[in-house]
C-alpha cells in the first residue's frame, strides 16, 4: 500500500534548527509537497521537489532522495510563530495526493 | 485515524460541461471543508472555506458563480465546477477539520484530489 512516514511530534528551542523527516512508498513519484498548517487554519504551502537535491527558501530547506524515498525539512533560526503542524505529502503516478499524518512542531523560549 | 474521501479521483469533460466533485468525511463530522485549487508545481490555493448549513465563504479572486459549493451535511461538501473550460482544468483538493468544541484537538484532514482536465 502507499503510506507517508514523518513524526507525530517535535519539539526545538527558538533560534535553533530542526529537521523534520518524511519517508514514503508510493506507486510512483510526481513531487513532494511540504505544507505549514496552524491550527484550525488551511495549510500553506513552504516547498515543492520533484527532483532529488537542496532546494532553499530563506530559513526553510526541503531536501530530496527520491531513490530513498526521503524527505527532510529544515528550519533555522526558528522563531515561536513556526509551531504548526509540518504536512508532507507525495504525488504518485495517478497525481493521486498521498498525505502524512503531520508533524506538530512545538517551540520553546 | 480520521479518513476525508474525495471522489472522482480523476474526470476528464467536454468545454461547457459542469462537474462535481465530492467531498465526505468518513468518520466524523465536520462543520467546516476547505476547497483548493493546486496548479502543476505550484503552490495550494484555498478557494473558499464551506461551513455546514450556511454560504461559503470565497477567497478573492475566486468566482462564485462558477465554483459553486454546497455543504449541506456534516459529512458531506460538493464542489461544482459549472460551464468548465479548459483553463479551470487543474487539481482540486477538499479538508476537513475534526473535532469539537474548545478543548478539543482540532486537526485538518485532506482528500486525496481531484485532477480535473476540460478538453
Amino acid at each position: 500500500g502507499q503510506n507517508i512516514d514523518q513524526p507525530t511530534e517535535m519539539t526545538a528551542t527558538e533560534g535553533a534548527i530542526v529537521q523534520i523527516n518524511c519517508t514514503y512508498q508510493t506507486s510512483g513519484f510526481n513531487g513532494l509537497f511540504w505544507y505549514q498548517q496552524h491550527a484550525g487554519e488551511a495549510p500553506t504551502f513552504l516547498s515543492y521537489n520533484v527532483l532529488d537535491g537542496l532546494e532553499e527558501k530563506g530559513r526553510f530547506s526541503s531536501f530530496l532522495s527520491r531513490s530513498k524515498g526521503y524527505s527532510y525539512l529544515l528550519l533555522k533560526e526558528l522563531q515561536m510563530k513556526d509551531s504548526a503542524s509540518y504536512l508532507c505529502a507525495v504525488r504518485d503516478s495517478n497525481y493521486q495526493l498521498i498525505w502524512g499524518a503531520g508533524t506538530k512542531l512545538i517551540i520553546k523560549p | 485515524g480520521a479518513v476525508v474521501s474525495q471522489h472522482p479521483s480523476r474526470v476528464i469533460c467536454k468545454s461547457g460541461t459542469s462537474v462535481k466533485i465530492e467531498c465526505r468525511s468518513l468518520d466524523f463530522q465536520a462543520t467546516t471543508m476547505f476547497w483548493y485549487r493546486q496548479f502543476p508545481k505550484k503552490s495550494l490555493m484555498l478557494m473558499a472555506t464551506s461551513n455546514e448549513g450556511s454560504k461559503a465563504t470565497y477567497e478573492q479572486g475566486v468566482e462564485k458563480d462558477k465554483f459553486l459549493i454546497n455543504h449541506a451535511s456534516l459529512t458531506l461538501s460538493t464542489l461544482t465546477v459549472t460551464s468548465a473550460h479548459p483553463e479551470d482544468s487543474s487539481f482540486y483538493i477538499c479538508s476537513a477539520i475534526s473535532g469539537q468544541g474548545l478543548s478539543g484537538d482540532k486537526k485538518l484532514f485532506f482528500g486525496s484530489g481531484t485532477q480535473l482536465s476540460v478538453l
